[in-house]
């Protein structure tokens, strides 16, 4: 079975500081890790994903995630945090032959302070 | 390209009653899967439907069903209601539905059980 963690439900960063969210995962095969984002009353948008190849993925609105298979996480960052950030943001995990099956982690509330 | 349509957008039923929601997916994409989204639990895999087939299903009770028609629509039924069923429903679409397809999610229908 595979799972997700996030740690830390909410994170707060000043306007202009590093984003970092955490996310570690468990997985018996190669996983694909993805990263979506969601804004209050609106579905999930993708931010990127991890396949194969390149291990540091580049995503929309300057964000980037670094596939780490030693230390199993899949951490989003993001060099200067804007306020347009605030949101919801979710890790999930698939592999091959799992279909469009994906399990999520809990999320994390991401608040951005002037 | 129109996105991911889902609906409706607000419902409200009593116990006991039944519910369908709908969700068209974006053009040509011929998978749809769905997901619960609560506070409680997160969000949580439904099942999954591709050319009319039911490929994934995740571990909701027989209450929960689904079905695909030949224009890739889905729709989604719900019977017995139970308060505990109220939560966003979430569908997605993508074009296969082999990993690591990105899937391109809908705003939600919100249901809410009384």
């Amino acid at each position: 079975a595979q799972s997700v963690t996030q740690l830390g439900s909410h994170v707060s960063v000043s306007e202009g500081a590093l984003v970092l969210l955490r996310c570690n995962y468990s997985s018996s095969v190669p996983p694909y890790l993805f990263w979506y984002v969601q804004y209050p009353n609106q579905g999930l948008q993708l931010l990127l994903k991890y396949t194969t190849g390149a291990t540091l993925v580049k995503g929309i609105n300057g964000f980037e995630a670094e596939f780490k298979k030693s230390e199993t996480s899949f951490h989003l960052t993001k060099p200067s945090a804007h306020m347009s950030d605030a949101a919801e943001y979710f890790c999930a995990v698939t592999f091959a032959g799992g279909g469009n099956k994906l399990t999520f982690g809990t999320g994390t509330q991401l608040k951005v302070e002037l | 390209k129109a996105g991911v349509t889902q609906t409706p957008r607000y419902l409200i039923k009593t116990r006991g009653q039944q519910v369908t929601l709908s969700c068209s997916p974006i053009s040509g994409h011929r998978s749809v899967s769905w997901y619960q989204q609560t506070p409680g639990q997160g969000l949580q895999f439904l099942f999954e439907y591709f050319s009319e087939t039911q490929r994934n299903k995740g571990n909701f009770p027989g209450r929960f069903s689904g079905r695909q028609f030949s224009n890739s629509r889905s729709e989604m039924n719900v019977s017995t209601l139970e308060l505990g069923d109220s939560a966003l429903y979430l569908c997605a679409s993508s074009l296969t539905s082999g990993s690591p397809e990105t899937q391109y999610f809908g705003p939600g229908t919100r249901l809410l059980v009384l």
